[in-house]
């Protein structure tokens, strides 16, 4: 039974590019949160997906950032035009169910924009 | 709005002493509360948490955590470390709003000396 997967586990993308973070939760998981998480902070919520559904989108930057979690297939983290302060691990968290659930996180993706 | 914080960056304990990780929480009713523990370069993984019901809460790892209604506090302990226990530990909040949404502190890092 495979853990939350996450990749790349490494990105790196020069500034003005594209960034495409993917995460396949748990089995039988169908709920996904992305965080990031800087140097010397903590993880900041960013999105939480329900299959097919955004719920809560209140910590994503309201511009050049999307996410995705289609009927099949994994959630996508997408970032346009990255710049330099782009640059962050970003983990993503899967659960089963909304009430009293723990999360499950993946080992987390390192972006680097150069 | 919800809020956490843990007021210590990082924390040299000696191995074999005992240990404790403070936290304190801000929401209106009671939250659900969680520590987790982060390894270098690793995803989170639950420690412990606490939704109701005896207000001491016994983790993995031999950890504990004691929720305190009166101080907003939600403090992880353990009474003898041990150098493995070396990494990074948040505390977090969640509450139902329809779906889970999870606030982390900042963190804490622990150093163990021989």
């Amino acid at each position: 039974n495979a853990g939350v997967m996450q990749n790349p586990r490494h990105l790196v993308r020069r500034r003005g590019q594209e960034a495409r973070l993917r995460c396949s939760p748990m089995k039988g998981h169908s709920h996904v949160y992305w965080y990031r998480q800087l140097p010397e902070e903590g993880l900041k919520f960013m999105v939480y997906l329900q299959k097919e559904n955004i719920i809560d989108e209140s910590g994503m930057p309201k511009e050049r950032f999307s996410a995705e979690f289609p009927k099949e297939g994994p959630s996508i983290l997408r970032i346009q035009q990255v710049v330099r302060g782009d640059s962050a691990a970003y983990f993503c968290a899967s659960s089963a169910q909304t009430t009293n659930e723990k999360l499950f996180f993946g080992s987390g993706t390192q972006l680097s924009v150069l | 709005a919800q809020s956490v914080t843990q007021p210590d960056i990082h924390i040299t304990v000696s191995e074999g002493a005992s240990l404790e990780l403070r936290c304190n929480y801000s929401y209106g009713a009671t939250p659900y509360l969680f520590w987790y523990v982060q390894s270098p370069g690793q995803g989170l993984q639950l420690l412990l948490k606490y939704f109701s019901g005896d207000t001491l809460v016994q983790g993995i790892k031999g950890f504990e955590a004691e929720f305190k209604r009166s101080q907003s506090s939600f403090n992880l302990r353990k009474p003898s470390v041990h150098w493995s226990d070396a990494a990074e530990y948040f505390c977090a909040v969640a509450r139902n709003t329809g779906g889970f949404k999870t606030i982390f502190g900042a963190g804490t890092r622990l150093f163990v000396k021989a």
